[in-house]
């Protein structure tokens, strides 16, 4: 059973820095596409991240560009994502995705981050 | 950036009954390699989003018949056959033909 289980949200500050994981499990994780998406609070989706299988290849969307990194560690199977320069605009669910053939096909539970003094 | 619309944003339906979503993108979502990445996801209450279809009308696993996707080039269409009650919940279709992916504003399934 694939399974994606994030960790690492919480209260940050403004401007502060906060490190997301995301461990996987069952399925081959280095065989994959990973990505990371949010949604504010009853708010749609956005897609922000995007890493390749080996990690050498990364996306991003402007909003995010500059001041979140991706990165992947396929020994221990984990997603990261590293977020500095946090706004009061970055408060919301943190998903972590699997990108298939079949799309964005398995979405983890989420963890919930929230910026305010 | 593919900007997605969706029409109705909101669709109260009655138990048994057909419900149907249209989605518009605004441009092509054909890719060079002539692939539709055209996906459709469903978001329960309180849950994470789940992929119904993918590539316009491809069901993912697990997914029942009653859910079925149609269309071409920047006009989509998800329908409900007979709703049941756990169908509640929003509805997004998501381009992933060009990064930034983006979806739609997402429409609520409710019953009347």
């Amino acid at each position: 059973e694939v399974q994606l289980v994030e960790s690492g949200g919480g209260l940050v500050q403004p401007g502060g820095s906060l490190r997301l994981s995301c461990a996987a499990s069952g399925f081959t994780f280095s065989n994959y596409w990973m990505l990371w998406a949010r949604q504010a609070p009853g708010k749609g989706l956005m897609l922000f991240s995007r890493i390749d299988a080996d990690g050498s290849t990364t996306f991003y969307a402007d909003s995010v560009q500059g001041r979140f990194t991706i990165s992947r560690d396929n020994a221990r199977n984990t997603l990261y994502l590293q977020m500095n320069s946090l706004s009061a605009e970055d408060s919301a669910v943190y998903y972590c995705v699997r990108d298939s053939r079949s799309g964005v096909d398995y979405w983890g539970q989420g963890t919930l981050v929230t910026v305010s003094s | 950036d593919i900007v997605m619309t969706q029409t109705p944003l909101s669709s109260p339906v009655t138990l048994g009954q057909p419900a149907s979503i249209s989605c518009n993108s605004s441009q092509s979502l054909v890719h060079t390699n002539g692939i539709t990445y055209l996906s459709w996801l469903q978001q329960r209450p309180g849950q994470p989003p789940r992929l119904l279809i993918y590539e316009i009308f491809n069901r993912f696993s697990g997914v029942p018949d009653r859910f079925s996707g149609s269309g071409a080039g920047t006009d989509f269409t998800l329908k409900i056959s007979r709703v049941e009650a756990e169908d509640v919940g929003v509805y997004y279709c998501l381009q992933t033909t060009q990064f930034p992916w983006t979806f739609g504003p997402g429409t609520k399934v409710e019953i009347k």
